[in-house]
């Protein structure tokens, strides 16, 4: 089964809105990394937050990780068309060496 | 430019006709690794490789080899490959351990076995 796993799996919004998602994971962790996804294309790396963090900010992304419940959540605000996309949490798992994808978010921003 | 390259991009195969996936990077990377994408079931790991000649199993390695001989390359060879290995896949390296350091992806080889 997944470490992590997404929450919800599709979501629909109206530009300039805000979209969340969620991640949720089983073993505890060491960091967290958040990575989108265009149609078909390579994952892009969005931002890591490391076990330590509570919250970490990078441009219109916010994101949190709250190692008590096992999750995190990806904001993003004012959301653009180019936004729409698929977006995966990945963790490492009892260390650095293997690296788990959940089944991803599939953002839609409609203009 | 940094960059992680697989070749080819698309590929039409038959089953058994042994095959390899090219993956290259220019970035002096420690960590590279496989996956495969499927619909419903995410990006699964295949293999994994914390250097030159260090290489492991991921979460779904049968039917696939790896090796890594230069710091930069890391092909996945298919030996005999069956319809259940149509997927998407892609390579990727960090210039660390695999979870420790951002993750840089090629842009996706579409295997198809008939």
């Amino acid at each position: 089964s997944q470490q992590g796993e997404e929450d919800p799996q599709a979501l629909s919004i109206q530009e300039g809105e805000n979209a969340t998602m969620n991640c949720s994971y089983k073993t505890s962790i060491n960091n967290l990394q958040w990575y989108r996804q265009n149609s078909g294309r390579g994952l892009v790396h969005l931002i890591l937050i490391r076990s330590n963090e509570r919250e970490k900010h990078s441009g219109r992304l916010r994101v949190t990780l709250d190692t008590s419940k096992k999750s995190s959540s990806l904001l993003i605000t004012a959301s653009r068309a180019a936004d729409t996309a698929s977006y995966f949490c990945a963790t490492p798992p009892g260390g650095y060496q293997k690296v788990t994808f959940g089944t991803g978010t599939k953002l839609q921003v409609i203009p | 430019e940094a960059q992680v390259t697989q070749n080819p991009r698309y590929l039409i195969t038959v089953t058994g006709k042994k095959l390899t996936v090219t993956c290259s990077q220019n970035m002096n990377h420690e960590y590279m690794s496989w996956y495969r994408q499927d619909p419903g079931l995410g990006l699964r790991q295949i293999y994994y490789s914390m250097n030159v000649e260090v290489t492991d199993k991921g979460d779904v390695p049968e039917g696939y080899k790896v090796s890594r001989k230069e710091k930069r390359n890391f092909p996945l060879i298919l030996e005999s490959p069956s319809p259940n290995q149509t997927s998407l896949y892609f390579c990727a390296s960090s210039l660390y351990r695999g979870g420790e350091t951002e993750a840089f992806f090629g842009q996706g080889t579409r295997l198809t076995v008939v």
